[in-house]
């Protein structure tokens, strides 16, 4: 089976522009969710996507954006780049089933890096 | 709001030593509690989990207890290796789904 995979790699941007980074999750995974992880502040919640919907969101900038298509892979947009945007990327996806919180597999995330 | 404490490091140990990586809590409700380990150049691993009060998680060696009364849930190994060298995250689910709080992350480093 293959895991959650993500897109692309690596992204070098300049300020001001905006990027896109695609997360295609585990086949039969219903649940995208999107963190932010910086050496300073670790791990921060994005945002979280279940059929398509928006279900969680962190305490982010309306910068930060998403969406989740049918077929569950996910994309994240950040619009007018920061310098302090530069961080790793990552996707974990889920099969959610219950609300005790259940394993996240995790892809290698994309690493964006803002100039 | 939710949130996980944890000892950034790194944490430096000979192979075989024992290894304790404290972590204390703060929630609503009655959250479930991760470990997740990330290797470099890696996504984060499941390591073990509990979901409630007095639960012990186990994988691969590492344990730990979901203690109520103290909130915390420390992660332990009698005897680490090399291969062991990673950044172990502490993390909760509190009455969110997936909306997961991570603590800041400890460097284990593991030397022969």
């Amino acid at each position: 089976k293959a895991g959650v995979t993500q897109t692309p790699r690596y992204l070098i941007k300049t300020r001001g522009q905006q990027v896109t980074l695609s997360c295609s999750p585990i086949s039969g995974h219903r649940s995208v969710s999107w963190y932010q992880q910086t050496p300073g502040q670790g791990l921060q919640f994005l945002f979280e996507y279940f059929s398509e919907t928006q279900r969680n969101k962190g305490n982010f900038p309306g910068r930060f954006s998403g969406r989740q298509f049918s077929n569950s892979r996910s994309e994240m947009n950040v619009s007018t780049l920061e310098l302090g945007d530069s961080a790793l990327y990552l996707c974990a996806s889920s099969l959610s089933r219950s609300s005790e919180g259940e394993k996240l597999f995790f892809g290698s995330g994309t690493q964006l890096s803002v100039l | 709001g939710d949130s996980v404490t944890q000892m950034e490091g790194p944490v430096t140990l000979s192979e075989e030593a024992f290894l304790t990586i404290n972590c204390t809590y703060t929630a609503t409700g009655y959250p479930s509690l991760f470990w997740y380990v990330q290797y470099p150049g890696e996504g984060l691993q499941l390591l073990l989990k509990a979901t409630k009060a007095d639960d012990k998680g186990s994988n691969k060696g590492f344990e730990a207890t979901y203690r109520k009364e103290t909130t915390s849930f420390h992660l332990e190994k009698g005897s680490v290796q090399v291969s062991d060298s990673a950044v172990y995250f502490c993390a909760l689910v509190s009455g969110g789904y997936q909306k997961v709080t991570f603590g800041i992350g400890t460097k284990l480093q593991v030397i022969p």
